[in-house]
């Protein structure tokens, strides 16, 4: 079974300052997705990484992909209060299942 | 607004009960797949159907069944429920039966607690 592993699990961060959010997985695949979920809502997506080298910025965020490394990382540029939100990563084998990280719990401090 | 309609949005319940959750994709969309949400466990696949047909199965339970509706809507029943069921239960839909790059969409879950 796949398995998509993110760190941390938890982060707290201060207003204005930058961090990384890291998904690996274990198995070949160059379809990466990150999602962003509030406390009792729903999944709203955010990214979609389809190949190698796949960088996309939207506002703070932008993710990236090394399929070699299997890693795709989520970094957060002057962070502020609005992005405090669970994020996920999903990989999407050829076995048409999207598997889920655990997610990663941020909170924004002022 | 995602497109994906869950129904009910909370549901309590008692334990040994059976319940049905219905998702209706988004218009187009063909795949549907189901999500259980809970605290510890986190998001776990459960089951996925394309065009009326099963097409992948995650960590669904023997006690839980779903299929899709030529109409595309799509229903998880769950049955002789247990306290540990209780989760949000998340339906998510996509144009294609997945590999594609088509990212999937989420409805607003369904809340169930089982007392």
């Amino acid at each position: 079974e796949l398995k998509v592993e993110q760190n941390p699990l938890f982060l707290s961060m201060q207003e204005g300052k930058n961090y990384t959010i890291y998904c690996n997985y274990s198995t070949t695949s160059d379809r990466l997705y990150w999602y962003r979920q509030d406390p009792g809502k729903s999944l709203e997506s955010l990214f979609v990484l389809l190949s190698n080298g796949a960088v996309k910025q939207e506002g703070r965020l932008m993710a990236s992909l090394d399929t070699k490394a299997r890693l795709s990382t989520l970094h957060i540029t002057a962070a502020v209060h609005d992005l405090s939100a669970t994020y996920f990563c999903a990989v999407d084998n050829t076995g048409n299942q999207f598997y889920f990280g655990t997610g990663t719990s941020l909170t924004v401090i002022p | 607004d995602s497109g994906v309609t869950q129904t009910p949005k909370h549901l309590i319940t008692a334990t040994g009960q059976r319940v049905t959750l219905r998702c209706s994709p988004r218009s187009g969309d063909l795949s549907v797949y189901w999500y259980q949400q809970s605290l510890d466990q986190g998001l776990q696949f459960l089951i996925q159907y394309y065009n009326g047909e099963e097409r992948a199965k995650g960590n669904i339970l023997e006690r839980f069944s779903a299929q899709q509706f030529p109409d595309l809507h799509s229903e998880l029943n769950l049955s002789s429920l247990e306290l540990g069921d209780s989760a949000l239960y998340f339906c998510a839909s996509t144009r294609t039966s997945g590999g594609s790059g088509n990212t999937i969409y989420f409805g607003e879950g369904s809340w169930l607690t089982v007392v």
